[in-house]
């Protein structure tokens, strides 16, 4: 089955400045790629995804760019504020598969 | 429109008692899913629903684990008995359906379960 690793787990960085999150995935199948925002006692939720037909997607301040050769894609976030402070999860799905298979998590903290 | 609801947010039970978890999707959404999320790891599927029948439960441990969607709409998800190591978050969460162009989960706030 699939497999999805996440680094770094932790990210300290001041507000202002930029954060990159990424990821590696297994199953060369695999062909969407969605990144979720979890806030403490909150459900995840959907902040920008990512189709293995496009190499890069953006929105405003967040940012993912999807490598299919080497199977890894990441989240770029600029300008970070304190708001942007959350568990971010990265996440992949299978051709034929509707379920997605998660990354281990990573802790932002924005230092305003 | 309303998001995927879930009940109870919070359950403290000892181990070996029975629990159950609700969960109510997106109105018009034909699939859904049911995550455990371990503290300080990602969601794990549990089970996958396609309006009432099963389309994944092969993460499911069968022997403690049970869910339905016998409508087509809301789920259950019941653990008996539980187990220390079933302390966790459920997620509940649901998509338009594999025909859909666009099939983005939504996922509940969960329920945190605390088994003593």
């Amino acid at each position: 089955g699939e497999n999805v690793e996440q680094h770094p787990s932790t990210l300290s960085v001041q507000e202002g400045d930029s954060a990159v999150i990424k990821c590696t995935y297994s199953d060369s199948a695999s062909n969407y790629f969605p990144w979720y925002k979890q806030e403490l006692g909150k459900g995840p939720q959907l902040i920008i995804d990512i189709r293995s037909n496009v190499g890069e997607k953006k929105d405003q301040r967040i940012a993912v760019t999807l490598n299919k050769t080497a199977k890894h894609f990441s989240l770029h976030i600029t300008e970070t504020q304190p708001e942007d402070s959350a568990v971010y999860f990265c996440a992949a799905r299978s051709t034929g598969r509707r379920a997605l298979t998660f990354g281990s998590g990573t802790r932002l903290q924005v230092q305003p | 429109e309303a998001g995927v609801a879930q009940s109870p947010r919070y359950k403290i039970i000892e181990k070996r008692q029975s629990v159950a978890f609700w969960c109510n999707p997106i109105s018009g959404h034909a699939t859904l899913y049911w995550y455990q999320q371990i503290l300080g790891q990602g969601p794990k599927l549990l089970i996958q629903f396609q309006n009432n029948g099963v389309v994944d439960d092969s993460q499911l441990p069968k022997d403690r684990f049970s869910a339905e969607r016998l409508k087509g709409v809301d789920s259950t998800l019941k653990i008996q008995p539980a187990k220390l190591e079933d302390s966790a978050v459920y997620l509940c969460a649901s998509s338009l359906g594999p025909l859909a162009h666009t099939d983005t989960q939504y996922f509940g706030p969960g329920t945190r379960l605390t088994v003593l």
